[in-house]
């Protein structure tokens, strides 16, 4: 049973336009959510984070939104750039079994950005 | 300074087989995870270690999987007579502590293949 869940497996969008990808997730327990990005053969790197305290955090280009009631988060890239072009995995953190605070990922999406 | 670095970069092993992966972590992280990545599936947790806590063994999908991390620094995790389903990228990261804040760091993977 996935918890976090990234419908999309790709989206492409024109250089300059906006991107939104989107993550929906099912545990309740989850109070922080994470964006990763990946590029091939390296491994994911830390892009923006948001707690459930907050709605919405916002970096640059990177913002993300959290609708705590929908148990949906999205991140928005404005204006997108060819560099963006990676595959972003969404990942939420939550106190679960024992202590640790392992990241529960999405299947990621991959997106383009055309020149 | 150096990231995670992680070795084989690639392994290709017959069914039945040990293998053995091998992480360094950042220096002074004393947090450290496995996580792995099957095709087209998100990154799944494994394992986790927090300096001289016993690990969180919460994730390990088998008796198959086991991990070492000594002296609170190099790890090492070993999948015994492996299987095809084993066939994955294994990564790991590292982060300063296990607080909620505390980026994890990835390392570029390991990518298995089980002949």
């Amino acid at each position: 049973d996935q918890q976090v869940k990234q419908n999309s497996p790709s989206l492409s969008v024109q250089e300059g336009r906006i991107s939104i990808l989107n993550c929906d997730y099912t545990n309740s327990m989850f109070d922080y959510f994470l964006w990763y990005k990946k590029y091939p053969a390296e491994g994911p790197t830390f892009l923006i984070s948001i707690s459930s305290i907050k709605d919405k955090n916002e970096d640059g280009r990177f913002t993300v939104f959290l609708n705590k009631s929908a148990k949906h988060l999205s991140l928005h890239i404005v204006p997108s750039q060819p560099g963006d072009s990676a595959v972003y995995f969404c990942a939420a953190s939550g106190y679960s079994s024992g202590s640790a605070r392992q990241l529960t990922f999405g299947s990621g999406t991959q997106l383009t950005v055309l020149p | 300074g150096a990231g995670v670095s992680q070795s084989p970069s690639n392994k290709v092993t017959e069914k039945g087989k040990d293998v053995e992966l091998r992480c360094d972590p950042i220096s002074g992280h004393t947090a450290l995870y496995w996580y792995r990545q099957s095709l087209g599936q998100g990154l799944e947790f494994l394992i986790y270690f927090q300096g001289n806590s016993a690990p969180d063994k919460s994730g390990l999908p088998s008796d198959r999987f086991s991990a070492e991390r000594t002296g609170g620094s190099v790890s090492t995790l070993t999948i015994q007579r492996t299987q095809q389903e084993d066939s994955a990228v294994y990564l790991c990261a590292s982060s300063l502590g296990s607080a909620t804040t505390n980026e994890q760091f990835f390392g570029p993977g390991t990518r298995l293949t089980v002949l």
